[in-house]
């Protein structure tokens, strides 16, 4: 059964500072990998989708990496901002289905 | 705007009640899914359909029917409301292996 686990659960950084988000999963044999942000009360909001023959992608201060022999990926954030305050979520799919991890919950302090 | 439309925003049920919820995508998506949302249990999935016709159940799909008659709507029947089933409701859908895009949730209380 696929586990999606995801360190640590909660983080506060100073503004500024650039920080990097922990996803594992238990079986390698995935076909994409997606990363989401959530704020409070609200929707998901897809960042990051990163296929299962790639390696990394990047969106402006955004980057996810792929390691799917480790089972890992990380989203990399540069420059935090207050407005990256939520909580990210990563998520695997195959065989049709996405299994989500717990997220992380992020809070940049001003 | 194209996307994921689900309604109602917000739903009060009292225990027995059965209700539906909605979910419509117009992008032609393939895969459409439902999941739960609770604090401390992530996200769960309940349902999901590869397409008009086809529906499978998920991790948590007790007391929870669906059907997919068109490609666009993937509804969500509560047969009879539990309080256990108070949570956030949240649709997806998805084009093969593309990524997925998510509604903006349904919160239902049940009382």
């Amino acid at each position: 059964k696929q586990e999606v686990t995801q360190i640590p659960a909660a983080l506060s950084v100073p503004e500024g500072e650039n920080l990097v988000l922990n996803c594992s999963f238990t079986d390698s044999a995935i076909y994409n990998l997606q990363w989401f942000r959530q704020d409070p009360g609200k929707g998901l909001t897809s960042l990051l989708l990163i296929q299962s023959s790639q390696r990394e992608q990047t969106s402006g201060r955004l980057n996810a990496s792929l390691d799917k022999s480790s089972g890992r990926s990380t989203l990399y954030i540069a420059a935090s901002q207050p407005g990256d305050s939520a909580t990210y979520l990563c998520a695997v799919l195959r065989d049709d289905k996405i299994i989500f991890g717990k997220g992380t919950r992020l809070h940049i302090l001003p | 705007n194209a996307g994921v439309t689900q309604t109602p925003k917000f739903q009060v049920l009292k225990t027995g009640q059965s209700m539906t919820l909605q979910c419509a995508q117009d992008m032609n998506h393939e895969y459409m899914s439902w999941y739960r949302q609770d604090p401390g249990m992530g996200l769960r999935l309940i349902h999901y359909s590869v397409g008009a016709g086809i529906t499978d159940q998920g991790e948590v799909p007790n007391g929870y029917n669906v059907s997919r008659s068109t490609t666009e709507d993937f509804p969500l029947r509560l047969l009879s409301a539990a309080p256990s089933q108070t949570s956030v409701y949240f649709c997806a859908s998805s084009f093969g292996l593309g990524g997925y895009t998510f509604g903006s949730g349904t919160r239902l209380t049940v009382v």
